[in-house]
């Protein structure tokens, strides 16, 4: 019954550092996404997947890579970490139905000093 | 630029009052129409969504009128509790098969006893 697992939840960063946003979903969904949620500013959509293989950018990709090599994982990479990246990152995943229900996970705060 | 523009920032509501947030779009390709749910410290959780080929749907205290010609929705909460303070987030999904949702800017409510 897990759902959408991300790691870590806590992170501070330097300037320039590189890392990864893990996601895990155990639901099957054909569909994982990556949003960051900054106050006044809503949810912003930074990459998308369809499916294993299949990644295209969102509204903010610029400075974040994805990938899928799996229908389970979908992990976000930061380059070259920037303070404007400062920022709280949500991983969902839904299937690719009319039902379109998201599922959230918990989030990690990202801090880039 | 904002696709789904919400309104208030924030809502201060009595116990027993209701609590009324509005959003509205442009995108007249837009079919599918959720409002999420978020904690502090969770990821957001869908409460409850429309179709615009109805003008209401309700689910326990919680309502959303949808006025397609104004390109406008909202959401109605009843006899609003302190456990329903939380950041309420409107949505729009586009009607293709990327799933994609793009959100509003959020709006923090808080009910006082």
């Amino acid at each position: 019954n897990a759902g959408v697992t991300q790691t870590p939840k806590f992170q501070v960063l330097k300037t320039g550092q590189s890392m990864t946003l893990q996601c895990a979903q155990d639901m099957n969904h054909e569909y994982m996404s990556w949003y960051r949620q900054d106050p006044g500013m809503g949810l912003r959509l930074i990459h998308y997947s369809v499916g294993a293989g299949i990644t295209d950018q969102g509204e903010v990709p610029n400075g974040y890579n994805v990938s899928r090599s799996t229908t389970e994982d979908f992990p976000l990479r930061l380059l070259s970490a920037a303070p404007s990246q400062t920022s709280v990152y949500f991983c969902a995943s839904s299937s690719l139905d009319s039902l379109r229900r998201y599922t959230f996970g918990s989030g990690t705060r990202l801090t880039v000093v | 630029q904002q696709q789904v523009k919400q309104s208030p920032q924030s809502l201060i509501v009595q116990k027993g009052g209701i609590s009324i947030i509005n959003c509205a779009y442009e995108n007249t390709a837009f079919d599918y129409f959720p409002w999420y749910q978020q904690f502090p410290g969770k990821g957001p959780a869908l409460l409850i969504a429309i179709r615009p080929d109805v003008s209401e749907k309700k689910e326990g205290r919680f309502t959303i009128s949808f006025n397609k010609s104004a390109k406008q929705f909202s959401l109605h909460i009843m006899d609003s509790q302190p456990g329903d303070s939380a950041t309420y987030f409107c949505a729009a999904s586009l009607q293709t098969g990327a799933n994609n949702l793009f959100f509003g800017t959020g709006t923090r409510l808080t009910v006082i006893p």
